[in-house]
């Protein structure tokens, strides 16, 4: 039971490159989830998919775009890579009940040049 | 104004050492209350849930105070193990799906 898996774990892009960060839950979970974490902003939702075949925007979905794979991946793209999205990358899970928790991946460390 | 508002620390505190962490939330409407542990260049996990009669698990005592919209982290006995950043996490207005992370409270136990 591997739980929240994640790749690339590191990635260096330049400026406008395209990539998409992988995401894959073997919990059975219902909702996943894309954060980003940066130096004193704690993190922030990118998108989420609150059930297998939707998928809605969160605080910052400006210059990203996901797609639900199935139950179990939620992929994550950068069309054009820039600067401003260095940053840590947190793929998360949910059972979807209240008080259940969510369960992270490693994380993807991403360096835009 | 923050969703979700925590001292970012950093907490200095000597093993053994009692130490309490406050958060605020905005919304008063929140139902789901968290407090995840971050360890250095790794992911949150959960420490707690935060119940309305307040929860103890062993050295850690979580407190919500829906009436001034806070809730609280109490670590009695600090270890060294200790050390890490608390995230304060609640639900957001528009979802149940949708957690709010605060920035994290930094605590360093030193022996």
């Amino acid at each position: 039971n591997a739980g929240v898996t994640q790749t690339p774990k590191f990635q260096v892009l330049k400026t406008g490159q395209s990539m998409t960060l992988q995401c894959a839950q073997d919990m059975n979970h219902n909702s996943m989830y894309w954060y980003r974490q940066d130096p004193g902003m704690g993190l922030r939702l990118i998108y989420y998919s609150a059930s297998e075949g939707t998928t809605d925007k969160g605080e910052v979905p400006n210059g990203y775009n996901v797609s639900r794979l199935n139950k179990r991946e939620f992929s994550l793209r950068l069309e054009s890579a820039a600067p401003s999205q260095t940053s840590v990358y947190f793929c998360a899970s949910y059972k979807g009940q209240t008080n259940n928790e969510q369960f992270f991946g490693p994380g993807t460390r991403l360096t835009v040049l | 104004r923050k969703e979700v508002e925590q001292d970012p620390g950093p907490f200095n505190v000597p093993e053994g050492a009692t130490v309490a962490f406050n958060c605020t939330y905005s919304n008063s409407a929140s139902q789901s209350f968290f407090w995840y542990r971050q360890d250095c260049r790794k992911e949150p996990k959960l420490l707690m849930s935060v119940y309305s009669s307040g929860n103890e698990d062993g050295r850690f005592t979580a407190q919500l105070n829906r009436a001034s919209q806070y809730i609280s982290l109490l670590i009695r006995d600090s270890k060294l193990s200790d050390s890490a950043t608390y995230l304060c996490v609640v639900n957001s207005e528009d979802s149940s799906y949708k957690l709010i992370f605060g920035s994290g409270t930094r605590l360093l136990v030193r022996p």
